[in-house]
């Protein structure tokens, strides 16, 4: 079984540039979550889907937004990039039960502002 | 809101020997769900253990397991035997029913041979 798959692995912008992040969940999954890791801060809350809808929504300005397709794919976009927008960005799945048996994380998408 | 904390950015542990990792974390929910996650160099994040607050019981996976204080809002992991493959950073993490995972900052763990 293919697991969380994430695209690209790395990807280097240039500030006030657009990125746009993929992510595939694990067959079955209907939840897709994105995370924030940059250095020294732990895993932070992005965005949550679930069949198709946003469920919740972390605490960050609005030029981060994304979307989840028909299939259950996901893609994270975000606009006018600023230097502090480095960081790895996580993507995680659950099953319809709702994540109470834990996500299923990809090996994430380095992105870099320079 | 919920929150958890991992007051150690650091620990190490001689290979073959046990160690402990902290975490506490804050709710006022009384059913809920607690995590312990291993992110390797590789950056994927992997399910150590998993405990549901409504269990007496503490989880056991293998070398991992939990020591969870429902009262105290407790849940560390103690890793017995320790192996050099242990060596990653690692996540405490806190549910509740219908929401998101909400992780503490982690601690690095090393293994010296």
């Amino acid at each position: 079984e293919a697991g969380v798959t994430q695209s690209p692995t790395h990807l280097i912008k240039t500030r006030g540039q657009q990125a746009t992040l993929r992510c595939s969940p694990i067959s079955g999954h209907t939840s897709v979550y994105w995370y924030q890791q940059a250095l020294g801060l732990g895993l932070q809350f992005l965005l949550w889907y679930d069949e198709g809808e946003e469920r919740n929504r972390g605490n960050f300005p609005p030029r981060f937004s994304g979307r989840q397709f028909p299939n259950y794919s996901s893609e994270l976009n975000v606009n006018a990039l600023e230097l502090e927008d480095s960081a790895l960005y996580l993507c995680a799945s659950s099953d319809p039960r709702g994540g109470n048996y834990g996500y299923t994380f990809g090996s994430g998408t380095r992105l870099t502002v320079v | 809101a919920q929150t958890v904390t991992q007051s150690q950015p650091e620990m190490s542990v001689q290979e073959a020997e046990t160690v402990t990792l902290s975490c506490t974390y804050d709710t006022s929910e009384s059913d809920y769900y607690l995590f312990w996650y291993k992110q390797p160099p590789s950056r994927q994040m992997i399910l150590v253990i998993r405990q549901e607050a409504y269990k007496q019981q503490n989880a056991t996976e293998n070398r991992f397991s939990v020591n969870f204080q429902k009262a105290a809002k407790s849940f560390s992991l103690k890793i017995s035997d320790s192996q050099l493959g242990d060596a990653a950073m690692y996540f405490c993490a806190y549910k509740k029913a219908n929401s998101k995972l909400t992780f503490g900052k982690g601690i690095t763990l090393s293994v010296r041979p």
